[in-house]
């Protein structure tokens, strides 16, 4: 059971580049979430959606666009790359339900310079 | 604006102690709360939660308890073992909105560290 894999695992890009973040679960979660992780700063909310077809903007959208075409994944782009978005990035996917147990990728390391 | 705040980035204890992770949050309408535990270079993984309507949640050595008067959460460790070195995030869900996402809200994270 490989439960949600990110890839790439590390990522250089050069700022103004593009790129995908790639999510996938395989638990048939319902719910995604596309977190970033700052020093001091915990996990910042991107992205969600509740099911394929459906997104929604969470705390720190600017910079980023999602897509949800399927239920296993929930790819999270780029665009413009700026020093600013160099973070750890996390994917994480849930049932829906009162406890919010979400589970969690391995995270992607971006450094954009 | 920060609506859950970990107050102490860092916590070093001896082994065999007990550490004590302490959580504020802001909202009370947030109804259920949980403590997730990451090690470098891994995801969080979920480690206990507790429900608004409850004060206390136990799960062999960690327990959970909720000062809602104060908003205030906090996770005990006891005893303190050097496996559980990590960064400790707490979260709180979130006001459900239409979509009933509910969504997570999480603190800076405190860096627990057990030396033997």
């Amino acid at each position: 059971n490989a439960g949600v894999t990110q890839t790439p695992k590390f990522r250089i890009l050069k700022i103004g580049q593009s790129m995908t973040l790639q999510c996938t679960q395989d638990m048939n979660h319902n719910y995604m979430y596309w977190y970033r992780q700052d020093p001091g700063m915990g996990l910042k909310l991107i992205y969600y959606s509740v099911g394929a077809g459906i997104t929604d903007k969470g705390e720190v959208p600017n910079g980023y666009n999602v897509s949800r075409s399927t239920t296993e994944d929930f790819p999270l782009r780029l665009e413009l790359a700026a020093p600013s978005q160099t973070s750890v990035y996390f994917c994480a996917s849930s049932y829906p339900g009162p406890s919010r147990r979400y589970t969690f990728g391995s995270g992607t390391r971006l450094t954009v310079v | 604006d920060q609506q859950v705040k970990q107050n102490s980035p860092s916590l070093s204890v001896q082994e065999g102690r007990i550490s004590i992770l302490n959580c504020d949050y802001t909202n009370s309408m947030f109804d259920y709360f949980l403590w997730y535990k990451k090690y470098p270079a891994e995801g969080p993984t979920f480690l206990i939660s507790i429900s608004s309507i409850k004060d206390k949640n136990e799960d062999g050595r960690f327990t959970v308890f909720l000062n809602k008067s104060a908003k205030h959460l906090s996770l005990h460790i006891v005893p303190s073992q050097p496996g559980d070195s990590a960064v400790y995030f707490c979260a709180a869900r979130g006001t459900p909105d239409s979509s009933n996402t509910g969504k997570l809200i999480f603190g800076q994270g405190t860096t627990l560290q057990v030396k033997p």
